[in-house]
């Protein structure tokens, strides 16, 4: 079952600004949208965006989802140091009938 | 405070079973999808198995079609993987999520690792 498609690493600076993205097709991310998740080493996923875009409760304002086509995009403001983690895109394939998820990418904040 | 744990893994010889739990509190369980979700050691994540609400409908990733049988007891408020013929490539950690608020799975468990070694 083909995944979604993620750049593997990211590297910006301290209060910089990181855009992540997720490239899927018109079965998964462009009909159904993605969501987010994060995982720092050692510990399990955290959802940082629901697939409707909308944040969930206690996920910090500096983070924001959108999607256009077949790509959705995560961008992180105003970067910290405890922004360095992996991040992993998932989406509901409608033809599969299955959720698929990006290869994840590690972002790192110099 | 919603919680999910996981028990359950272990060392398997390939070709064995294992059978992992789920333990859902903080939330009415019998409510959401429910999904089993894997990490291959330094991997990324892979989407597993999912459950409906009342356990009618099951939906598989295709490596496991055959081999793997999701289940869940409302009652008992739990959820189960079945995992049977077990291969080298299954050894992951294994987490429970569920898309409990939302419509993306907003809750994991801490996971269980499965290990499938001779």
């Amino acid at each position: 079952q083909a995944g979604l498609t993620q750049p593997p690493s990211v590297s910006k600076g301290l209060r910089q600004t990181a855009t992540l993205t997720c490239t899927g097709n018109n079965n998964n991310v462009g009909s159904q949208g993605a969501a987010w998740v994060q995982q720092h080493q050692g510990h399990p996923p955290k959802l940082l965006s629901y697939r409707n875009n909308n944040r969930p409760s206690g996920i910090s304002e500096r983070l924001s989802a959108s999607r256009s086509g077949n790509t959705a995009s995560l961008t992180i403001t105003g970067l910290q140091p405890e922004d360095e983690a992996d991040y992993y895109c998932l989406a509901w394939d409608s033809s599969l009938s299955a959720w698929v998820f990006g290869g994840g990418t590690k972002l790192t904040v110099l | 405070e919603v919680q999910l744990v996981e028990s359950g893994g272990g060392l398997v010889q390939p070709g064995g079973s294992l059978r992992l739990s789920c333990a859902a509190s903080g939330f009415t369980f019998s409510t959401p999808w429910m999904d089993w979700v894997r990490q291959a050691p330094g991997k990324g994540l892979e989407w597993v198995a999912n459950i409906k609400p009342d356990g009618s409908v099951k939906h598989y990733v295709d490596s496991v079609k055959g081999r793997f049988t999701i289940s869940r007891d409302n009652a008992k408020n739990s959820l189960y993987l079945q995992m049977d013929s077990l291969r080298a490539e299954d050894t992951a950690v294994y987490f429970c999520a569920g898309a409990i608020y939302g419509d993306s799975v907003d809750y994991w468990g801490q996971g269980t690792l499965v290990t499938v070694s001779s």
